[in-house]
């Protein structure tokens, strides 16, 4: 069954394009942030994290980008799939891997 | 699978109850994180322990206590529970403080 509300903005994409999920997150002081996901019935699953003195992190087929001058962060799949649908959650935390805050998080739906 | 485990799966019970949540690690990880998923809050951290010593803690309420054992298993009491209460609870584990936390498929608590 579900595990996340029903009401979270969703993005639509086309199997084969590229995604862009965005965050806003409130604590300039956050020494890290990280991107989870999340599928339906399942725990959360960490993906990539990256730390605030950097401005970008690549991973597997994922891009996250930090912005914090206007404290954004993204994260970017390449060639999305099918097995990318989830919920994608953006969390933050300080150095010492406690105190996480997590956003609402979006849906993310593959069309074929 | 993530190697972590959680019992039970599901747990129904009245408002004023108390109940026990339980988590093993996996194998060989020193830190335990416990998470609660509700539709109107969204994922929030509960509270952290490495090696039967708490660490951090989270919006955790003072009706809701945990601990770390000998073995790393960890358990999540949650007394004089409320409507409020009902969520998926989740705990997930890392070999030491880490952001890539491995997260298990939550215990969803239904308070009547």
């Amino acid at each position: 069954g579900e595990s996340v509300g029903l009401h979270l903005p969703t993005l639509s994409v086309q199997e084969g394009d590229n995604s862009i999920i965005n965050c806003a997150y409130s604590n300039s002081a956050s020494d890290y942030f990280i991107w989870y996901k999340q599928e339906s019935g399942k725990g959360p699953q960490f993906i990539i994290d990256i730390r605030s003195n950097m401005d970008k992190r690549q991973g597997q087929r994922v891009t996250v980008l930090l912005n914090k001058t206007v404290k954004h962060l993204s994260l970017q799949i390449a060639a999305t799939q099918p097995g990318d649908s989830a919920v994608y959650f953006c969390a933050e935390t300080d150095n010492y891997g406690q105190n996480f805050v997590f956003g609402p998080g979006t849906r993310l739906s593959v069309l074929p | 699978d993530s190697g972590v485990t959680q019992t039970p799966k599901h747990l129904i019970t009245a408002t004023g109850q108390r109940v026990t949540l339980r988590c093993s690690p996996r194998s060989g990880d020193l830190s335990v994180y416990w998470y609660q998923q509700s539709l109107d809050q969204g994922l929030q951290f509960l509270i952290h322990y490495y090696n039967g010593e708490e660490r951090a803690k989270g919006n955790i309420l003072e009706r809701f206590s945990a601990q770390q054992f000998p073995d790393l298993h960890s358990e999540l009491n949650l007394s004089s529970l409320e409507l409020g209460d009902s969520a998926l609870y989740f705990c997930a584990s890392s070999v030491v403080p880490s952001n890539e936390q491995f997260f298990g498929p939550g215990t969803r608590l239904t308070v009547l």
